[in-house]
This record gives C-alpha cells, structure tokens and sequence, in this order.
C-alpha cells in the first residue's frame, strides 16, 4: 500500500507570494500516476493536476506540477486570495488510491 | 454540463445500512469510471471505493473492505454505495466522484451528502 505524505501541514504565505507544496509517496509507483485537488470549506474538491504534470481544464497557469518517483510538488507561482485553501495529492496508479492528509495554505 | 449529485444521506443508527445514489448527467456515464470518497468533520480526504465503466474492476479501501459494496447502473446513469455494520467513524460527507479521460483521477465531483452514524 502507497502512503503519501504532504508537507508541511499547514503555510502560512501573503498574496503574490509564491508557494511550494510537497507530497512523497511511500514507495515509487513507477508512474506519473498523481493528481493535485483544491478544496475550500464547505465545498468539494476541484481537479488542478493530473499526470503529475497536467493542469485540469479550467486551472490557470500559476498552478503547476512536477516530480516523478517518490517526490511530487505543486507550486502556485503567485498566491491569488481565492487559492488560500487545502490542498490534496492523491496516487491513482494503484489501488488504494489514497489521498495524502493535506496541505492548509493560510494568508499570513 | 457535467453534474453528480449524491442522496441517500442522513441519520443512521449504528451498526445500521445505508445506500448512497450518485445520478449523473451530462456525459456518457458508460464511458468513464467512478469513484466514492468521504470526509469526516473537519478531517481530510478518503478514498473509498473505485468500480470500472463495466463493472469488471472494483477497488476498495481497507477501511472498509467486507462492509462496502460500489455499484453502478449504465442505463438509468446512477452509481451506487452500499454500506454496512455503520459506525461513528463512518460519519462523514460522502462524495461520487468521475474518472478521468486519461486515468483514474477525479476529475468531476457531486457536492457530497452527509451520513452521521449517531443512536
């Protein structure tokens, strides 16, 4: 079983600022098999990355992921007020296909 | 447009059945896998469960192994969760959510509906 793990927990960042979010998976999964969300309170999860790499329809461009292997990173280039939320990883090369437990970007 | 929403949530006495519906709209239902994930109060995502678009392929969580059952309907497009021996810890909003084009992601999600297991 892959367990993904996300750091930190919680990044405390002001608008503009660039932000740099990290998921490490267990094991190597030998696939780009990993896809970033965007959850705000109250409402479900929104697709930003796909194939570790992939934005979603829709997702603009600050959003970008990278990695491969084990270590995986989404970055947003410049914070805009409406990305202060949590953000998932998730694995879907194998099953389970479990989420990691969350990265909280805060405004500072 | 594509839209999921979810029913069949509510209050469930413990140890007690509930079966969760996801009706869909706005695509092929038949051409994509489906997925259910839940979220407890102020905790983060769990996946759940993953059922292939002809049924062939069915995952599930450890968590839930032996007490959930994925379940689809092509021709009336409505995905289906059945879960048994509730307890507390399956309180939780529980969502539906599509595959992928070009994977098993989720890429379209319902807006979840609530089940508390609470006596």
């Amino acid at each position: 079983e892959i367990v993904l793990t996300q750091s930190p927990g919680t990044l405390s960042l002001s608008p503009g600022e660039r932000a740099t979010l990290s998921c490490r998976a267990s094991q190597d999964f030998g696939s780009s098999y990993l896809a970033w969300y965007q959850q705000k309170p109250g409402q479900a999860p929104r697709l930003l990355i796909y194939g570790a790499s992939v934005r979603a329809t829709g997702i603009p461009d600050r959003f970008s992921g990278s990695g491969s292997g084990t270590d995986f990173t989404l970055t947003i280039s410049r914070l805009e007020p409406e990305d202060f939320a949590v953000y998932y990883c998730q694995q879907y090369g194998s099953s389970p296909r479990a989420f990691g437990q969350g990265t909280k970007v805060e405004i500072k | 447009d594509v839209q999921l929403v979810e029913s069949g949530g509510g209050l469930v006495q413990p140890g007690g059945s509930l079966r969760l519906s996801c009706a869909v709209s706005g695509f092929t239902f038949s051409t994509f896998s489906m997925n259910w994930v839940r979220q407890a109060p102020g905790k983060g995502l769990e996946w759940l469960s993953y059922i292939s678009t002809t049924s062939r392929a069915i995952y599930y969580a450890d968590s839930v192994k032996g007490r959930l059952t994925i379940s689809r309907d092509n021709a009336n497009n409505a995905l289906y969760l059945q879960l048994n021996s509730l307890r507390a810890d399956d309180t939780a909003v529980y969502y539906c959510a599509r595959g992928g084009h070009f994977g098993d992601y989720s890429d379209y999600w319902g807006q979840g509906t609530l089940v508390t297991v609470s006596s």
